[in-house]
């Protein structure tokens, strides 16, 4: 029941584009990207609960297509402070969070 | 924005003693928090959810004799690693939610166990 996530990491220069993807099986509640650095614990970036919904802040946003249970994270004109691991966690009923294998991302200058 | 607190940060035991580690949410209520463990370079695996005043749901594979959940209070919960052993060392984080559905976790800084 854990989501499928790719790509397993990602090396950018800074100014560049990243595309992180999440898929699941089962039919969706909920998709919620965080992101974690080394040694922290993971932070809440965004949460989508709508099919075809899209979210987003700054630089970052994701969308989330119920028909197909995936979800695609964009990251757009990448900085230094984007490096991470990124993970897609998916709701089935609510109240079930589980997480994707989680994607390295590295921003060079 | 909601603060979690998870103590301790390291804990260092015998093989056979028990560990309890807390979670707190501090300025919310959580009706519901989860447990995970984490291994290096590795993802969050879901261990069990645990609701205030019932038991917790634990996934499969989880040995809920060993790993004990008390969710006592609406800010308070609690995992006890009973009879530790080396392959229980891992790093333990919680999380919790609000009860609005549009909020997503809030996670403890985790805690570090070595079992020796």
């Amino acid at each position: 029941q854990q989501p499928v996530q790719s790509p397993q990491a990602v090396i950018l220069r800074e100014g560049e584009d990243a595309v992180i993807n999440c898929s699941s099986s089962k039919a969706l509640y909920s998709v919620h990207w965080y992101r974690q650095k080394h040694g922290e614990a993971p932070i809440f970036l965004m949460i989508l609960l709508k099919g075809g919904e899209q979210k987003g802040h700054d630089k970052i946003s994701a969308s989330f297509n119920e028909k197909k249970q995936q979800s695609s994270l964009y990251l757009t004109a990448s900085q230094l402070s984007y490096s991470g691991t990124y993970f897609c966690g998916t709701e089935i009923s609510g109240n079930d969070m589980r997480f994707g294998a989680g994607t390295r991302l590295t921003v060079k200058p | 924005g909601a603060v979690v607190s998870q103590h301790p940060s390291r804990v260092i035991c015998k093989s056979g003693t028990s560990v309890k580690i807390e979670c707190r949410s501090l300025d919310f209520q959580a009706t519901t928090m989860f447990w995970y463990r984490q291994f290096p370079k590795q993802s969050l695996m879901l261990m069990a959810t645990s609701n205030e005043g019932s038991k917790a749901t634990y996934e499969q594979g989880v040995e809920k004799d060993k790993f004990l959940i008390n969710h006592a209070s609406l800010t308070l919960s609690t995992l006890t690693v009973t009879s530790a052993h080396p392959e229980d060392s891992s790093f333990y984080i919680c999380s919790a939610r609000e009860p609005s559905p549009f909020r997503g976790l809030f996670f403890g800084s985790g805690t570090q166990l070595s079992v020796l």
